[in-house]
């Protein structure tokens, strides 16, 4: 089954560590999302990529850092940077030529601990 | 002139009651609105789309009404079960457009009664 799987389910960090968030898609979509999602909030944008080697910033960059050297996996490094890193981060992807929208990943959670 | 806003944001509806979730947006470049339904613990997943070239569209007891000249769409949940309880999300995007990217409401939490 074609699909979204982001690994871990939860994650624990500690103070001042780098921690990376992993997320393959085997639907051959172009297009990849990180969303970041607080208690009750709705999503904020983190990164985003259209084609391999390439990304943008999304409206919360800040402290992230992404990578996209395969089509199929968009990995997220939450750094030591962002100072408040607990929250649900989500992945999607689409297609770049139909509009069908996004299909999303199950989440990681993540904690400072 | 890309946000789309959600309202209410949260919600509360008694069993077997109706449901319903307003969107509106400024961009009438806008051509796809999707619903996505969240659980909790849980991704978003695709409930429900609409274009703008229809007013109504029905998928069992979800149905999206558009009103093209209002920008306005919304969700109706007919004979809303506990099973419905979850955070809904309307989005809209221009095809073929930065790569057909969504905008986002800002979610409504329901919670339905039973």
């Amino acid at each position: 089954d074609g699909g979204i799987t982001q690994s871990p389910k939860y994650l624990f960090r500690k103070e001042g560590q780098n921690v990376t968030l992993s997320c393959e898609q085997n639907l051959n979509h172009d297009a990849m999302y990180w969303y970041r999602q607080d208690p009750g909030q709705g999503l904020r944008l983190i990164y985003y990529s259209q084609i391999v080697n390439d990304f943008q910033k999304g409206d919360i960059a800040e402290g992230y850092s992404v990578s996209r050297e395969k089509k199929e996996s968009f990995p997220l490094t939450v750094t030591s940077a962002q100072k408040n890193p607990t929250a649900f981060y989500l992945c999607a992807s689409s297609l770049l030529d139909r509009a069908y929208g996004y299909t999303f990943g199950s989440g990681t959670r993540l904690t400072v601990v | 002139q890309q946000q789309v806003k959600q309202s209410p944001q949260s919600l509360i509806v008694q069993k077997g009651g109706i449901s319903i979730i307003n969107c509106a947006y400024e961009n009438t470049a806008f051509d796809y609105f999707p619903w996505y339904q969240q659980f909790p613990g849980k991704g978003p997943a695709l409930l429900i789309a609409i274009r703008p070239d229809v007013s109504e569209k029905k998928e069992g007891r979800f149905t999206i009404s558009f009103n093209k000249s209002a920008k306005q769409f919304s969700l109706h949940i007919m004979d809303s079960q506990p099973g419905d309880s979850a955070t809904y999300f309307c989005a809209a995007s221009i095809r073929g457009n930065a790569g057909n990217m969504l905008t986002f409401g800002g979610g409504t939490r329901l919670m339905v009664k039973p």
